[in-house]
């Protein structure tokens, strides 16, 4: 099984500012087969990014992601108020596991 | 747009059974591959099930393997979990989750692109 690490657990931030997520793996991950969704209260999960770096339908150019091998990142540009909310990141080139998420709120 | 709806959650003593469903639109079903994950409470995201567009391929987590069995009904566009020999450890809220693809392909699977809302799973004497 890979166990994907992330951190921090949580990130205090205020709107405007750069955010960056990591998603350590304990194995490497082959193809890039990463994605990242996000959760907020009382909404189903969205999609983020997917195959590492590809941005999934309407969804925003300032989250980008990037990474190889076991080490991974989300990053959010310019912080908007509704992007304070949980972040997981999952991985399936060996079935699929999800990290346990980072917190990002505002500061 | 695709929707998902879950349902069946509730109170079910340690030993017992429970059975959820859920309820898909909006989408061609039987093309695209779907999973439960749970989440407990405070917790993060764990993957627990997941059956390929046709049903003929399952798959499933190590903690459930042997207690979950995931089929689908892809005539009515539903999706079940039955759930037995349940464990406080099971308590959860579960997520039914459609995939991007049609089946994991050896190992390597999918992303979700759409979610449902969760159904609740509590697990208590």
């Amino acid at each position: 099984e890979i166990v994907l690490t992330q951190s921090p657990d949580t990130l205090s931030l205020s709107p405007g500012e750069r955010a960056t997520l990591s998603c350590r793996a304990s194995q490497s991950i082959s193809s890039s087969y990463l994605a990242w969704y996000q959760q907020k209260p009382g909404q189903t999960h969205r999609l983020l990014i997917y195959d590492t770096s590809r941005r999934a339908t309407g969804i925003p150019d300032r989250f980008s992601g990037s990474g190889s091998g076991t080490h991974f990142t989300l990053t959010i540009t310019r912080l908007e108020p509704e992007d304070f909310a949980v972040y997981y990141c999952q991985q399936y080139d060996n079935l699929i596991t999800f990290g346990q998420g980072t917190r990002l709120e505002i500061k | 747009e695709a929707q998902l709806v879950d349902s069946g959650g509730g109170l079910v003593q340690p030993g017992g059974s429970l059975r959820l469903s859920c309820a898909a639109s909006g989408f061609n079903f039987d093309n695209y591959a779907i999973s439960w994950v749970r989440q407990a409470p405070g917790r993060g995201l764990e993957w627990v099930a997941g059956i390929s567009d046709s049903g003929h391929s399952t798959y499933y987590a190590d903690s459930v393997k042997g207690r979950f069995t995931i089929s689908r009904d892809n005539s009515n566009n539903r999706l079940s979990l039955q759930m037995n020999s349940l464990g406080v450890e099971d308590t959860a809220v579960y997520y039914c989750a459609k995939g991007t693809d049609r089946y994991c392909s050896g190992s390597r699977c999918y992303p979700f692109d759409s979610w449902g809302q969760g159904s609740l799973v509590t697990v208590s004497s």
